[in-house]
């Protein structure tokens, strides 16, 4: 069956230090969406890409890239950690053609401290 | 702007209560989808249901439907006769003219024994 996997799914890190959260599908989707869930506010769009070499900010963007070299992978990076990014990150994906008809299916999370 | 209110944090009833949480969005575009997802404890996201802008028949799936009201800009969902399988974090999002889902804040349901 087509998924979409995450890793690590917990980590711990210190503030200051790079760190690259994994999110890799099987599904074939074109658009792919990085999102943090933290009390209080749902979840919240970091960045997302509707291609290879397409990439675009989210609404918390700041302190966040990502890449798309494949249709299957969008790895998140934390150019340096900060304890305002402790939370938990959804990958995501969705087929592309028809706008927003398509259901978007997400990963299982990864749980990431800073410490 | 997109925006979507979810005006309940926590609702709590005993099992086989009626239980319905409320979701309240803002869109400009004409044609946009509303969903609703499920988090239970273990954190993973269940999609429950897509509807789209044109179409604002209830749905009903088992004990799940679906109240959707352009007039007031509300994509309610009742659980009916609710069981302590129920309890998780509901959230209600909405995606316009692109593919990009804005959520709630979530609703915490907990349903007692």
């Amino acid at each position: 069956d087509a998924e979409i996997t995450q890793s690590p799914r917990h980590k711990i890190t210190e503030t200051g230090r790079q760190v690259t959260l994994a999110c890799h599908q099987t599904w074939n989707h074109n658009n792919m969406f990085w999102y943090r869930q933290d009390l209080g506010h749902g979840l919240r769009l970091i960045h997302y890409s509707y291609g290879v070499q397409d990439t675009n900010k989210g609404e918390v963007s700041d302190g966040y890239s990502v890449s798309r070299s494949n249709t299957e992978d969008l790895p998140l990076t934390l150019e340096s950690a900060a304890s305002s990014q402790t939370s938990v990150y959804f990958c995501a994906s969705s087929e592309s053609g028809t706008g927003a008809a398509n259901t978007i299916y997400f990963g299982e999370g990864s749980w990431l401290t800073v410490v | 702007a997109q925006k979507v209110t979810q005006a309940q944090t926590e609702i709590s009833v005993v099992e086989k209560e009626d239980v319905t949480l409320d979701c309240v969005y803002e869109t400009r575009d004409t044609t946009y989808y509303l969903f609703w997802y499920k988090q239970p404890p273990s954190g993973e996201l269940v999609f429950l249901i897509r509807r789209n802008s044109f179409d604002e028949q209830n749905e009903i799936s088992g004990r799940y439907s679906w109240n959707f009201q352009k007039s007031t800009s509300s994509f309610n969902f009742t659980i009916t006769a609710s069981q302590v399988v129920d309890s998780a974090v509901y959230f209600c999002a909405l995606s316009g003219s692109t593919d990009k889902l804005i959520f709630g804040t979530g609703t915490r349901l907990q349903v007692f024994p």
